[in-house]
């Protein structure tokens, strides 16, 4: 089967650095992703990780460990707008015909003044 | 370019009944998946659809079922509605299958009473 974990909630001031950490365990893993959800609004893509290693994407990172089944999102410089859900959803093939993401539960980032 | 949409936005059904619902993905995009997402389970993988074919298929009952049209719309229904169905249906699109990147509708709020 397949699982991953994140924390269900983070809180940060304005101006600060958070960073938000998943776990997973699947089979036939190729990457993991980030998505950015905010109340009543779509998922939007933030970044994908296929390799080790830190990607860079202005304000946000994130970095992935295959050995260890782990990534992390990595928000600097926090604004009031970065107040949203975020998921990571593992891409990998779980007997389909085709690839699938599956995502975690999300963490849900408060930003205070 | 337009973004993907899903109509109708809000729904409400009674138990017993079935509901169909549309996705348009963006214009180009011929992959189309489906999520079910609920408060704390995060987002749920349905079905994918590639050219009119399912591709992949999440952990669901048969009671929800999908089909994709040549123009790449898709639709998804739900027979025999229970309450644990009450939930924000999301429709994605993507170029292709498998793709990390995935481009997510408004979503379809699903409320059974």
């Amino acid at each position: 089967g397949q699982s991953l974990e994140q924390p269900s909630e983070v809180t940060a001031v304005e101006g600060a650095i958070v960073q938000i950490n998943c776990t997973y365990q699947t089979s036939g893993f190729y990457g993991l992703s980030w998505y950015q959800q905010h109340d009543g609004g779509a998922p939007t893509f933030l970044s994908y990780n296929a390799l080790d290693g830190l990607e860079e994407t202005g304000r946000f990172s994130s970095f992935l460990s295959r050995s260890d089944s782990y990534g992390y999102l990595l928000l600097q410089e926090l604004q009031m707008k970065d107040s949203a859900s975020y998921f990571c959803a593992v891409l990998g093939n779980y007997g389909g015909a085709t690839n699938k993401l599956i995502f975690g539960t999300g963490t849900l980032l408060a930003v205070q003044p | 370019k337009a973004g993907v949409t899903q109509t109708p936005r809000y729904l409400i059904k009674t138990r017993g009944q079935q509901v169909t619902l549309s996705c348009s993905p963006i214009s180009g995009h011929r992959s189309v998946s489906w999520y079910q997402q609920t408060p704390g389970q995060g987002l749920q993988f349905l079905f994918e659809y590639f050219s009119e074919t399912q591709r992949n298929k999440g952990n669901f009952p048969g009671r929800f079922s999908g089909r994709q049209f040549s123009n790449s719309r898709s639709e998804m229904n739900v027979s025999t509605l229970e309450l644990g169905d009450s939930a924000l249906y999301l429709c994605a699109s993507s170029l292709f299958p498998s793709e990390e990147t995935q481009y997510f509708g408004p979503g379809t709020r699903l409320l059974v009473l």
